[in-house]
């Protein structure tokens, strides 16, 4: 099955730790991004990548960190410089830019 | 700067029903897209429907159909015949060329069905 797989689901840390969250997809898309969502709001993009070895910031980009070395893989790092990093992190995968977007099961991430 | 207004918070609709969750867009850009997705509480986006600002016709995929008037910058999502399993939250998102192609995501309704 194609698809978009996040681990963990649920992910606690204690402060001051950095944390990486995963993102792996089989569906041969060039493009992939990072979403955080809030309590009661919509999703803000944190990074996106529109080929391997190249990433982009999103609106919300400082205290964060992502890497892509393979096509099908997109980690994203939560620093300890991200100041409010509890949240729930979606990431998601499109053929190209301009297409729809498809996305993981999400991690929801607790820092203590 | 690009925006998305979803002004309904909650919406209450009974089962086999239509309901409408309203949407609307602000961009100068000629060439941009719409897109609907549900939330449930699961919390993962499913992909629902798709509106080019091109398209003469107005999107469907089953039950769902975008109602695009592209001159009032709306494009509200009707779901026809409402099940329980719509229950959830649903986004408007927008993405056009004068902010990179980068989607932006209204707030959201979230839709309950009621038996």
């Amino acid at each position: 099955d194609g698809g978009i797989t996040q681990s963990p689901k649920y992910l606690f840390r204690k402060e001051g730790q950095n944390v990486t969250l995963s993102c792996e997809q089989n569906l041969n898309h060039d493009a992939m991004y990072w979403y955080r969502q809030d309590p009661g709001q919509g999703l803000r993009l944190i990074y996106y990548s529109q080929i391997v070895n190249d990433f982009q910031k999103g609106d919300i980009a400082e205290g964060y960190s992502v890497s892509r070395e393979k096509k099908e893989s997109f980690p994203l790092t939560v620093t300890s410089a991200q100041k409010n990093p509890t949240a729930f992190y979606l990431c998601a995968s499109s053929i190209d830019r301009r297409n729809e977007q498809f996305f993981g099961p999400g991690t929801r991430l607790t820092v203590l | 700067a690009q925006k998305i207004t979803q002004t309904q918070p909650g919406m209450f609709v009974q089962e086999k029903e239509a309901v409408t969750l309203d949407c609307t867009y602000d961009t100068s850009d000629q060439s941009y897209g719409l897109f609907w997705y549900k939330q449930p509480s699961s919390g993962e986006m499913i992909f629902l429907i798709y509106q080019g600002s091109y398209d003469e016709q107005n999107a469907t995929e089953g039950r769902y159909s975008l109602n695009f008037q592209k001159a009032r910058k709306s494009a509200n999502l009707v779901i026809s015949a409402s099940q329980l399993g719509d229950s959830a939250m649903y986004f408007c998102a927008m993405r056009d060329r004068f902010n990179n192609n980068d989607m932006r995501f209204g707030a959201g309704t979230r839709l309950t069905v009621k038996p």
